[in-house]
């Protein structure tokens, strides 16, 4: 079975820091991938960044950063330099990569609220 | 535009009624996926169809059915509406088989069961 968690159910943040949010997961898959969505309060799901389990380095997009940690299975976001607009429900997701019906489903934690102030 | 549209937007209904919520996936995806995302149970994967077969089934109530169309856009009907059917219902679409693809997803139908 799959599981994500997000323990941390609101973050708050100064404009300009940088802020990690946390996300674990438990898969008996060899080969899986993670992903990084923001959901703002209009309500859309916004990809944000994926790292393979294979990858050795971890993923970068622009503010955005993946602290990968295989051993450890954990796969925390870090934004830098937060904004205003950074505010919103932050979700960790998984999708097992070699596994035959269910290739392609994305598993979800329960998401962590960021707020960024002034 | 994120390429999956999703019609309608808003759904206000009554308990008992039926509904159908319609998903376009991104040009060239064939594959389609229905969540469901309500406070309590947080995102909850409905069903997967791939080129128009069912591929996966997940917490998808016997009430609700789906189908994916020749034209690969794809239909959530559901049926005898209750209360707790409230909540933002996502359609994605991907590429299935790319290791680096993730989702895309639409904006969501809120469906509200008065």
């Amino acid at each position: 079975a799959q599981k994500i968690t997000q323990t941390q159910p609101g973050m708050f943040v100064q404009e300009k820091e940088a802020v990690t949010l946390d996300c674990t997961y438990d898969t008996s898959d060899p080969s899986y991938g993670l992903f990084w969505y923001k959901q703002p309060s209009s309500g859309e799901m916004i990809f944000l960044i994926y790292q393979g389990s294979y990858d050795q380095q971890n993923a970068t997009e622009g503010r955005y950063s993946l602290n990968f940690q295989k051993a450890r299975k954990s796969a925390n976001l870090v934004i830098s330099a937060s904004q205003l607009g950074d505010s919103a429900m932050y979700f960790c997701a998984m999708r097992p990569l070699d596994r035959g019906s269910t290739l392609g489903r994305l598993y979800f934690g329960r998401g962590t609220q960021l707020t960024v102030w002034p | 535009d994120s390429g999956v549209t999703q019609t309608p937007k808003h759904l206000i209904t009554a308990t008992g009624q039926r509904v159908t919520l319609r998903c376009s996936p991104r040009s060239g995806d064939l594959s389609v996926y229905w969540y469901q995302q309500s406070l309590d149970q947080g995102l909850q994967f409905l069903i997967q169809y791939y080129n128009g077969e069912e591929r996966a089934k997940g917490n998808i109530l016997e009430r609700f059915s789906a189908q994916q169309f020749p034209d690969l856009h794809s239909e959530l009907n559901l049926s005898s509406l209750e209360l707790g059917d409230s909540a933002l219902y996502f359609c994605a679409s991907s590429a299935l088989g790319g290791r680096d693809y993730g989702y895309t997803f639409g904006s969501g139908t809120r469906l509200t069961v008065v």
